[in-house]
């Protein structure tokens, strides 16, 4: 079965500072990773995703991640954090089903990022 | 625009009663899901629906009843039988057959049971 794991629950960076939010997966086959970012009571928004090829993607409001396949691991990044940054961030894997069409996509638990001026 | 409608966005219920919670999309997907949400424990998928009159469940359908009747349009009904229902439910969607493909998701609709 596939997983997804974010070992950090909360992350603190000061404004300016570089980010990192952890991400780390299982999967059987080639994975087809996401980042989602949820501002308080709203829904997820898509961030990026890695599907093949180059191992550092890059998203939307300035955020990259970096697929490590040795360390399984899918780690958001932002070089220079602004506090509008804060937001819960989850990490995903989607998984097939065995038929084309199926599919579903498997959250970890998430990461409160707070970014403190 | 186009995009996903959840509606109410605030539920009140009294033990006992069943709610149906809307979700209504315009992005002519054919993939829809349902997740639940609560604290620390991130998304979990109640049901999901590949094709309009076909729906499977997830990994906690129990308590929980769905219909696809229209592809635009994939109702959540929280029955009575749900043990634990207060809870932040989040309604997306996808293209369905590229599973490269990202969701969509609404604005959610949080249930309090009273």
């Amino acid at each position: 079965a596939q997983s997804v794991a974010q070992p950090e629950d909360q992350v603190n960076v000061a404004e300016g500072n570089p980010l990192t939010v952890k991400c780390t997966y299982s999967v059987s086959g080639n994975p087809y990773l996401f980042w989602y970012v949820q501002y308080p009571n709203r829904g997820l928004q898509f961030l990026l995703k890695y599907i093949t090829g180059d191992n550092l993607v890059k998203g939307s409001y300035g955020f990259e991640a970096e697929f490590n396949k040795s360390q399984t691991s899918f780690h958001l990044k932002k070089p220079s954090a602004l506090v509008s940054d804060s937001a819960l961030y989850f990490c995903a894997v989607r998984e097939s089903l065995g038929y084309s069409s199926a599919s579903k996509i498997i959250f970890g638990s998430g990461t409160r990022l707070s970014i403190r001026p | 625009d186009g995009g996903i409608t959840q509606s109410p966005k605030y539920l009140f219920r009294k033990e006992g009663q069943n709610v149906t919670l809307s979700c209504e999309q315009n992005l002519n997907h054919d993939a829809m899901y349902w997740y639940r949400q609560d604290p620390g424990q991130g998304l979990r998928l109640i049901y999901y629906s590949q094709i309009v009159n076909d729906f499977q469940k997830g990994d906690i359908a129990e308590g929980y009843s769905v219909s696809r009747e229209k592809k635009e349009s994939f109702p959540l009904t929280v029955t009575s039988a749900q043990k634990n229902p207060t809870a932040f439910y989040l309604c997306a969607s996808s293209p369905g057959t590229d599973i490269t493909g990202e969701l969509f998701f609404g604005e959610g609709s949080r249930l309090t049971v009273l």
